[in-house]
């Protein structure tokens, strides 16, 4: 079943501009991912924040972490054309291998 | 360096055909295994994972089957396809809480 669900579905931007997406959960979490995937293509790892943080940068995306509300935002500043993709979140329950995808945010960059 | 390989990119089979796709996982140990696919624009529904050898946790009943022969090798299988089983196959890898690698995906397209 689905456990996290993105918002907006889609997202259309200017270069320079930032990104904002959120993504909120069910149930409570060991911790909670962020991926990138360009068309076409497999899913690639971006940053992921565990349960107890909540806030983490990787270069020009920070992810926040909301345990109270279920939820948690991706930031990417200063957005690129290469920024172009989906992305999704996917949350990790705790004593379980698996992870849980939202259906994803289409991020378009307008050069 | 740990790397995901998956094979075919791309695949046309008719109905009725059988299936096997294969991934291969190098530079890394008893890695957790998983095979989950993609329906367009949408996320990512899990449909087998793996802990070790010979070891498949089934998520959705369906015409798919899984094998793990070997601790770095996963592979799908199916003796007869359907048309609902179009769609984008993605095997993925994880050690820990590190976050998934994904390969890049198979295409299938059952006519």
């Amino acid at each position: 079943s689905q456990q996290g669900e993105e918002d907006p579905q889609a997202l259309s931007i200017q270069e320079g501009e930032n990104a904002t997406m959120n993504c909120s959960y069910k149930t409570s979490i060991n911790n909670l991912q962020w991926y990138r995937q360009n068309s076409g293509r497999g899913l690639v790892h971006l940053i992921l924040i565990r349960s107890n943080e909540r806030e983490k940068h990787s270069g020009r995306l920070r992810v926040t972490l909301d345990t109270s509300k279920k939820s948690s935002s991706l930031l990417i500043t200063a957005s690129r054309a290469a920024d172009t993709a989906s992305y999704f979140c996917a949350t990790e329950v705790a004593n379980d291998y698996k992870l849980s995808f939202g259906a994803g945010t289409t991020v378009t960059v307008r050069a | 360096s740990q790397t995901i390989h998956q094979w075919p990119a791309t695949l046309v089979q008719p109905v009725g055909s059988p299936l096997s796709l294969e991934c291969t996982v190098e530079g890394t140990s008893n890695p957790n295994l998983y095979w989950y696919r993609q329906a367009a624009g949408r996320g990512l529904q899990l449909l087998f994972y793996s802990v070790g050898i010979g070891q498949i946790s089934s998520e959705v009943p369906q015409n798919l089957s899984a094998s793990r022969p070997q601790d770095r090798q996963f592979i799908l299988s199916s003796k007869k396809l359907l048309l609902s089983d179009s769609g984008f196959y993605l095997c993925a890898w994880s050690v820990g809480q590190n976050g998934y690698t994904f390969g890049s995906g198979t295409r299938l397209t059952v006519v």
